[in-house]
């Protein structure tokens, strides 16, 4: 079973509009948690990181937010472009290791419409 | 825009050849990883590096091997291709512990006929 559990799986929504994206984890001990964009055909690209007493954190139009004790995450879009149509993964790493390893959820496929 | 870099971007192969997936990275950052990711997965650890002469196999088994002679060269062999492994191949690197950022490349989209 995954440790990274994102929902929903695919979104289709109109330009301009808002969105919300899931992200529920099981890893731990919990070190951080990140949520990358990735493109068809690309590399994933890091959008936020979040530490254990990060509640919410901004990068232009998105907005991740953290409840630790819940092991929830979502990701807000606002005022959608053509441009934000991508898979959005939700990452979350533990403390465990010193590595950095990372746990990868599925991703939220998002299209952006006209 | 990360300087990590990944040849060829995209590969098609007869099954049995040997082939190479090249990854490099300008940042200086000692570890390396590869990743392999199928259309609507996530994405699995297959091999890591801690720095040069240092290699490890990840969380997926894969009849895949690496090498790390160089800080910025991570290069990623298949003996003889088979079509189970047809997918996607994400190389990524980072300057420290899971704290810090891993920078991925375009990724390598290999098919094997």
């Amino acid at each position: 079973k995954n440790q990274v559990e994102q929902s929903p799986q695919s979104l289709i929504i109109l330009e301009g509009k808002n969105c919300t994206l899931q992200c529920n984890y099981t890893v731990s001990p919990f070190s951080n948690l990140r949520w990358y964009k990735q493109d068809t055909g690309r590399g994933p690209v890091s959008l936020t990181i979040m530490t254990f007493s990060e509640n919410t954190k901004s990068n232009g139009r998105y907005t991740a937010t953290l409840d630790a004790d819940t092991k929830q995450s979502s990701l807000h879009i606002t005022a959608s472009q053509l441009s934000d149509s991508a898979s959005y993964i939700c990452v979350v790493s533990d403390r465990g290791s010193t590595l950095g390893r990372l746990y990868f959820g599925r991703g939220t496929q998002l299209t952006v419409w006209p | 825009e990360a300087d990590i870099y990944q040849t060829p971007r995209y590969l098609v192969i007869g099954t049995g050849k040997k082939i190479t997936l090249e990854c490099s990275q300008t940042m200086g950052h000692d570890k390396m990883y590869w990743y392999q990711q199928d259309p609507g997965m996530e994405l699995h650890l297959i091999h890591y590096s801690y720095g040069v002469n240092s290699t490890e196999k990840g969380d997926l088994s894969s009849e895949s091997t690496v090498s790390r002679i160089r800080t910025e060269h991570f290069p990623l062999t298949l003996e003889s291709a088979r079509p189970s492994h047809t997918s996607q191949y994400l190389c990524a690197s980072s300057n420290g512990n899971s704290a810090y950022e891993q920078y991925f490349g375009p990724g390598t989209r290999l098919t094997v006929t």
